[in-house]
Formats: structure tokens, C-alpha cells, sequence
């Protein structure tokens, strides 16, 4: 089955512990993307990657690294969480980044609560 | 002026209405347009995406007005099963996709 996985999908942790995200996809996808969900904001996009070893920074990207080392595979990762990061997380992937004209396809979400 | 906005909502609507919502953005050059739906906190499932000619899919019509900025969804014959929230996106190019805030669609029997 073509999918995205995330994990964990709930984490509740404290201030400053690094941590990190996991994302897989399956389908052979190009690009990848991880994205924040907050109340009244919308899904905002926190970095994004158009193939292995190149990421880009989206609209969100402060306290936060991503890596793609492996096509299949993008990591988010919080160094230092602060509660201001406390948030829905999803990744998302689709075929190709170039000119985005095909669908994403989105991980089930994660929920970061940062106490 | 955000990149993309849609009006909140909530539409409340009763079954068998026909309802639509506006999604307007800001970049004249966007490239390509996509209607999700988000069922409460889920992830967002593509629910179609929109051509410049407009197109439709069962219940679903999306169209695309360039001139205007926006593009728009309509649904027709509205089911209990299609309160969600709907959202729009547009890639203004630069490899993101931009995303409106939603609009929550509450249709009851």
C-alpha cells in the first residue's frame, strides 16, 4: 500500500530534549515536506526537499532541521523544543517538486505537545 | 495580504443543499490549484485538484478564475459525510505549496 509514515504519532516531552520525527514514504517520491498545523494558522510549511541531499527552508523553518540522506526517508528533527513548537506535524510527499503540479500525499500526523 | 485565504466558516447547510466556497490568492503567476479535505485534526486527503477549464467529479465541481485570483468548489446534493474542512492549495511556484487556513463545512440532516 503507497503511504507515508510517520512516527511517533503522539509525543509529549519537556523543554530543550532533542527529538526526533520520523518520516518514510514508499512510493518512490521525489519531494518531501513537513509541515506544522496551529489553530487559525493553517498548515505552514517548515522545510521541504527536492530529492536526496537537498532540503530547503519554507515559511516556519527557525528551531527546526530536516536531513534527506536516503530518498525514502526525511527526518525532522528539534533540537532544542520549546512549547511554542508544541503543534500537528505532518509530512508530505508527492512525485516531483518541479512546479508542483501533482498532489501531495500526507503521513497521518503527529501530535508535539512541549511542556 | 495573505498568499491564500478562505473564508472560515462554519457553513451549516442541510442535507441535499448545494454549497461553495472561495479560496482567493494573491501570486498571479500560481501554477496549479488543489482542494483538500481534513476530517477533525486527520490529514489532508486531495479531494481533487482544479484545471483551468474547470472540472468535476460526482458531487464536486471545481473552477479556476485566473482573472479573479481565486478558484472555488462547489458541492452539490450535500451528504452527511461531507462536513470536514476544506482546504485549499496553490503553488505559487518555488517547489511549496501554499495552503488556506480551511473552511469547516457542517451539513445536518
Amino acid at each position: 500500500e503507497a503511504q507515508v509514515t510517520q512516527n511517533p504519532r503522539y509525543l509529549i516531552t519537556v523543554t530543550g530534549k532533542k527529538l526526533t520525527v520520523t518520516c518514510s514514504q514508499n512510493m518512490n517520491h521525489e519531494y518531501m515536506s513537513w509541515y506544522r498545523q496551529d489553530p487559525g494558522l493553517g498548515l505552514r510549511q517548515i522545510y521541504y526537499s527536492m530529492n536526496v541531499e537537498v532540503t530547503d527552508k519554507g515559511d516556519v523553518p527557525e528551531g527546526y532541521k530536516v536531513s534527506r540522506k536516503e530518498k525514502r526517508n526525511f527526518p525532522l528533527i528539534l533540537e532544542s523544543p520549546s512549547p511554542n513548537q508544541t503543534s500537528l506535524y505532518f509530512c508530505a510527499s508527492s512525485p516531483t517538486g518541479r512546479g508542483l503540479d501533482q498532489p501531495q500525499h500526507f503521513g497521518d500526523g503527529t501530535r508535539l505537545s512541549i511542556l | 495580504r495573505k498568499e491564500v485565504e478562505q473564508d472560515p466558516g462554519p457553513f451549516n447547510v442541510p442535507e441535499g443543499a448545494t454549497v461553495a466556497f472561495n479560496c482567493t490568492y494573491s501570486n498571479s503567476a500560481s501554477q496549479s490549484f488543489f482542494w483538500y479535505r481534513q476530517d477533525c485534526r486527520k490529514e489532508p486527503k486531495l479531494l481533487m485538484s482544479v484545471y483551468s477549464s474547470g472540472n468535476e467529479d460526482g458531487r464536486f465541481t471545481a473552477q479556476l478564475n485566473r482573472a479573479s485570483q481565486y478558484i472555488s468548489l462547489l458541492i452539490r446534493d450535500s451528504k452527511l459525510s461531507d462536513s470536514a474542512t476544506y482546504l485549499c492549495a496553490v503553488n505559487p511556484g518555488f517547489q511549496k505549496l501554499v495552503f488556506g487556513t480551511g473552511t469547516r463545512l457542517l451539513v445536518s440532516p
